[in-house]
């Protein structure tokens, strides 16, 4: 069946570092995902989503690219702000029926100056 | 349009006694969510509702009933609450409940169960 890993954090970036989470996504049928963002004290909210046919997703700086050697969407962004702290999800599609599975464990960033 | 909205904001409850969560959408959405976030856990799916009038368990269901009357409300109910129970509950509704569409979330209801 299908499985999401998520990179554990916390990650701590200086402002203007590079910035990747990593996801890894085994689907059994038409690979694609979203990845969600949580800002303090709120619900999460859709931050792109990225599918295979695309290769890549891409929202405000951020892009999210699939790599097929490691069935993979990986969340990248050229240069973090402080405004970027929050926590990243990865979910794949919600099939609903006998797959629960929904969201990834989470990973929280901070950005200090 | 106010999106997806819910109530309380904030309860604490003692072990035993019983509350319902509110959620409603005001974007026709068919499909409903009830998630909890707890630390290091992420989000999980507690009951579903593909549609009005109907539900399904997540991942969690145990010690929480849901209603789903009306399209745009989706209710969870805890009949004898449980220190276990104290999280953060997310609701989220969605087009479909399938396929590629993303979910709207409200801004959560954080629980304390005593």
């Amino acid at each position: 069946g299908d499985s999401v890993t998520q990179m554990e954090g916390p990650v701590t970036l200086s402002e203007e570092a590079f910035l990747t989470i990593n996801c890894t996504y085994t689907a059994t049928g038409y690979p694609s995902l979203f990845w969600y963002v949580q800002y303090p004290g709120e619900g999460l909210q859709l931050l792109l989503k990225a599918t295979k046919a695309d290769d890549k997703g891409s929202n405000k700086g951020f892009e999210a690219t699939y790599r097929k050697e490691t069935t993979s969407f990986h969340l990248e962004k050229g240069s973090v702000q402080v405004s970027d702290s929050a926590v990243y999800f990865c979910a794949p599609p919600f099939w609903g029926g006998g797959n629960k599975l929904t969201f990834g464990t989470g990973t929280q960033l901070k950005v200090e100056l | 349009n106010a999106g997806v909205t819910q109530t309380p904001k904030f309860q604490v409850l003692k072990t035993g006694q019983s509350m319902t969560l509110q959620c409603a959408q005001d974007m026709n959405h068919n499909s409903m969510y009830w998630y909890r976030q707890d630390p290091g856990m992420g989000l999980r799916l507690i009951y579903y509702s593909a549609s009005e009038g109907t539900t399904d368990k997540g991942e969690v269901p145990d010690g929480y009933n849901v209603s789903r009357l009306k399209k745009q409300n989706f209710l969870l109910g805890l009949e004898s609450a449980a220190p276990s129970q104290t999280s953060v509950y997310f609701c989220a509704s969605s087009y479909e409940a399938s396929g590629f569409n993303e979910q709207f979330f409200g801004p959560g209801t954080r629980l304390t169960v005593l």
